[in-house]
C-alpha cells in the first residue's frame, strides 16, 4: 500500500502562473519530506525538502509547505517557467530511516 | 553530478535471461540504492546497502538480488529476467549519514521481450 501518494498526475500551468503540487502521506511516522524533479531520460534530481518541525520551507521559487495534522505538504512553484516543466515526485522517510518512500508523480507542463 | 554512472544505460533481454545492472560511485559513500520506476508507482526501492557485503530488501525485491563487494560498486541481478521487469532503474547514493536526500545516477532501460 503506497504511503506517499500524489493524487493529480498532471498539472497544466502558464508561464509566470503558480504551480501548486500536492503530496498525502498515511504513516505517521514520517517526519522528513522531500520534493524531487525529474526530466525525461534523467535521473530524479533533489529539490526541496522540509523537516516536521517546520510548516514551511523556501528556496528561491520555490517553497514546501507541510500540514502534520492533515498529512499533508504542498509544493509551490512560483513564478512557474517553461524548464519547470517536468515530473515531480513527493518523497517522505521516518527518523532515523535510511529509506524513502516516493509518490507516483505529477507531470507539470507549463504552457508559454 | 552526484558521481554516480551506472551501466548499461538501455539493454534490451529476453525472457529468462540473467541480466546484472552496475551502479559505480566515485565519493566512497556508504548507503546505495536501487529503484524502478514505473508509471503510475514513481520510484520503487527494490534492495539497498549500508556498506561493503551489507544490505538489505526494499519493498519490491523479489526476482532480484544484489551485491557489494566494494563501496564503490553495486549490482543489481536479475536472475532469470521476466516481462513485469521491464522498467527503468535507478541508482542512487546517500552523501552524509546526517541527512535524507539521495542522490541519483542517469538511469539504465531495461526491456524485457
Amino acid at each position: 500500500d503506497q504511503q506517499v501518494k500524489q493524487n493529480s498526475p498532471s498539472l497544466s500551468v502558464q508561464e509566470g502562473r503558480i504551480s501548486i503540487l500536492n503530496c498525502d502521506y498515511t504513516n505517521s511516522m514520517f517526519d522528513y519530506f522531500l520534493w524531487y524533479k525529474k526530466y525525461p531520460a534523467e535521473g530524479p534530481t533533489f529539490l526541496i525538502s522540509i523537516s516536521s518541525i517546520k510548516d514551511k520551507n523556501e528556496d528561491g521559487r520555490f517553497t514546501v509547505f507541510l500540514n502534520k495534522s492533515a498529512k499533508h505538504l504542498s509544493l509551490h512553484i512560483v513564478p512557474s517557467q517553461p524548464g519547470d516543466s517536468a515530473v515531480y515526485f513527493c518523497a517522505a522517510s521516518a527518523y532515523n530511516d535510511y529509506k524513502l518512500s516516493f509518490g507516483a508523480g505529477t507531470t507539470v507542463t507549463v504552457r508559454a | 553530478d552526484a558521481g554516480i554512472t551506472q551501466s548499461p544505460r538501455h539493454k534490451v533481454t529476453e525472457t529468462g535471461t540473467p541480466v546484472t545492472l552496475r551502479c559505480h560511485q566515485t565519493e566512497n559513500h556508504r548507503y546505495m540504492y536501487w529503484y524502478r520506476q514505473d508509471p503510475g508507482h514513481g520510484l520503487r526501492l527494490i534492495h539497498y546497502s549500508y556498506g561493503v557485503k551489507d544490505t538489505d530488501k526494499g519493498e519490491v525485491s523479489d526476482g532480484y538480488s544484489v551485491s557489494r563487494s566494494k563501496t564503490e560498486d553495486f549490482l543489481l541481478t536479475l536472475e532469470s529476467a521476466t516481462s513485469s521487469q521491464t522498467s527503468v532503474y535507478f541508482c542512487a547514493i546517500r552523501r552524509d549519514e546526517k541527512d535524507y536526500e539521495q542522490y541519483f545516477g542517469p538511469g539504465t532501460r531495461l526491456t524485457v521481450t
